[in-house]
């Protein structure tokens, strides 16, 4: 399968700790996107890499949350002393460049308890 | 301020009739806007798209159309078949090939057989 792939799909964790989200895009794709869905809501956009540049961050994502893609192909999402807020679904996306269509992967839920 | 906004939560249609869902934005800078399609537990699918230079766009059974001046857009699926039931989120662009989307929150399409 070509897809987008995340791992992990599911992530319960304690308030307080860290978390780390991995993201495979496309291999195509030089474009990749973070999004958090919450319950009842569509995506919303987080942040946004161009190959191994992190080129724009929502106002959504405070100082806890760090995400990088090194040499431009997988991408890690970090979130730092999680809170219950956090509680998400976390959606990749990739795409090629001058596409707006992206293509997005199955998502990690995440439960902070 | 939720930019893009569909104001039905949910629709229900018969199998082989016409569903029709809306999507109403409020930014006059969006001029690309898609259609993604989600299932449970998985993330959303790409279905179709628009450009503002253009009023109606169709693929098969899916048909977009736009009302710039209403800033209005609306998904025609005929005929209806029960594959389609999902969950459709609007999503707009600033520009074609934009680096982000933003979302409505969803409708919940239910084909009754």
């Amino acid at each position: 399968d070509t897809g987008v792939s995340q791992d992990p799909r599911h992530k319960i964790t304690k308030r307080g700790q860290n978390v780390t989200f991995r993201c495979d895009p496309i291999s195509e794709h030089n474009r990749l996107y973070w999004y958090r869905q919450t319950l009842g809501q569509g995506p919303e956009f987080l942040t946004y890499f161009q190959n191994e540049a992190q080129l724009e961050k929502s106002r959504l994502l405070s100082d806890r949350f760090s995400a990088e893609r090194p040499k431009g192909s997988f991408s890690t999402l970090e979130i730092q002393r999680t809170e219950q807020g956090d509680s998400a679904m976390y959606l990749c996306a990739s795409s090629l460049k001058g596409a707006t269509e992206a293509f997005f992967g199955q998502g990690t839920r995440l439960t902070v308890v | 301020d939720q930019q893009v906004k569909q104001n039905s939560p949910s629709l229900s249609v018969q199998e082989g009739r016409i569903s029709i869902l809306n999507c109403d934005y409020t930014n006059s800078m969006f001029d690309y806007f898609l259609w993604y399609k989600k299932y449970p537990a998985e993330g959303p699918t790409f279905l179709i798209s628009i450009s503002s230079i253009k009023d109606k766009n169709e693929d098969g059974r899916f048909t977009v159309f736009l009302n710039k001046s209403a800033k209005h857009l609306s998904l025609h699926i005929v005929p209806s078949q029960p594959g389609d039931s999902a969950v459709y989120f609007c999503a707009a662009s600033a520009v074609q090939g934009a680096q982000k989307l933003v979302f409505g929150q969803g409708t919940r399409l239910t084909i009754n057989p």
